[in-house]
């Protein structure tokens, strides 16, 4: 099955706590999204990556790493410096940024503070 | 700073009604316009897109209307199905951020049977 894969469904993190989400895809596709959901809030972008070894940061970035080393993976980290982390984390990936063209969401990631 | 202005935040419609849910922009630049829906604890998928070269698109029950002069966009759901109840959100993107969306605060529907 082509798809985008997101884990784990649910994470916990503690106080000082680093804590990092996988975002795994077989789509074959070169840019990927990382985006972040409250209730009531949309979605709002916190990285994004249009080709290998390269992001960008996007509105939220702030207590946020990303690294994209591989075409299919763009991990997401959530450092001690994010002081409200509580969200619905999601990855998305499209064929490119050339022109514009289907995001694709995985189900996301749920993280959860203790 | 929002860039995208979704309205109403909640929608109730009867079965077989029309569903009618707005957003207005700012920035000219955006040249690509989709709506996704999504379900309770699911990701969101895409339902339809335009671009602003046309100012209407239908796929199904669904239609974009797209008035480029006033740069508002709305989605029109023909025919509402309780299975259409879920949460709709517009977005907008351009080229200057690798075609990264920017959202609406989504749109929660409720069609009743």
């Amino acid at each position: 099955d082509g798809g985008i894969t997101q884990s784990p469904k649910y994470l916990f993190r503690k106080e000082g706590q680093n804590v990092t989400l996988s975002c795994e895809q077989n789509l074959n596709h070169d840019a990927m999204y990382w985006y972040r959901q409250d209730p009531g809030q949309g979605l709002r972008l916190i990285y994004y990556s249009q080709i290998v070894n390269d992001f960008q940061k996007g509105d939220i970035a702030e207590g946020y790493s990303v690294s994209r080393e591989k075409k299919e993976s763009f991990p997401l980290t959530v450092t001690s410096a994010q002081k409200n982390p509580t969200a619905f984390y999601l990855c998305a990936s499209s064929m490119g940024a050339v022109g514009p063209g289907t995001q694709y969401f995985g189900p996301g990631t749920r993280l959860l503070v203790l | 700073q929002q860039q995208v202005k979704q309205s109403p935040q909640s929608l109730i419609v009867q079965k077989g009604g029309i569903s009618i849910i707005n957003c207005a922009y700012e920035n000219t630049a955006f040249d690509y316009f989709p709506w996704y829906q999504q379900f309770p604890g699911k990701g969101p998928a895409l339902l339809i897109a335009i671009r602003p070269d046309v100012s209407e698109k239908k796929e199904g029950r669904f239609t974009i209307s797209f008035n480029k002069s006033a740069k508002q966009f709305s989605l029109h759901i023909m025919d509402s199905q309780p299975g259409d109840s879920a949460t709709y959100f517009c977005a907008a993107s351009n080229s200057n951020s690798g075609y990264a969306l920017n959202f609406g605060k989504g749109t929660s529907l409720l069609v009743t049977p």
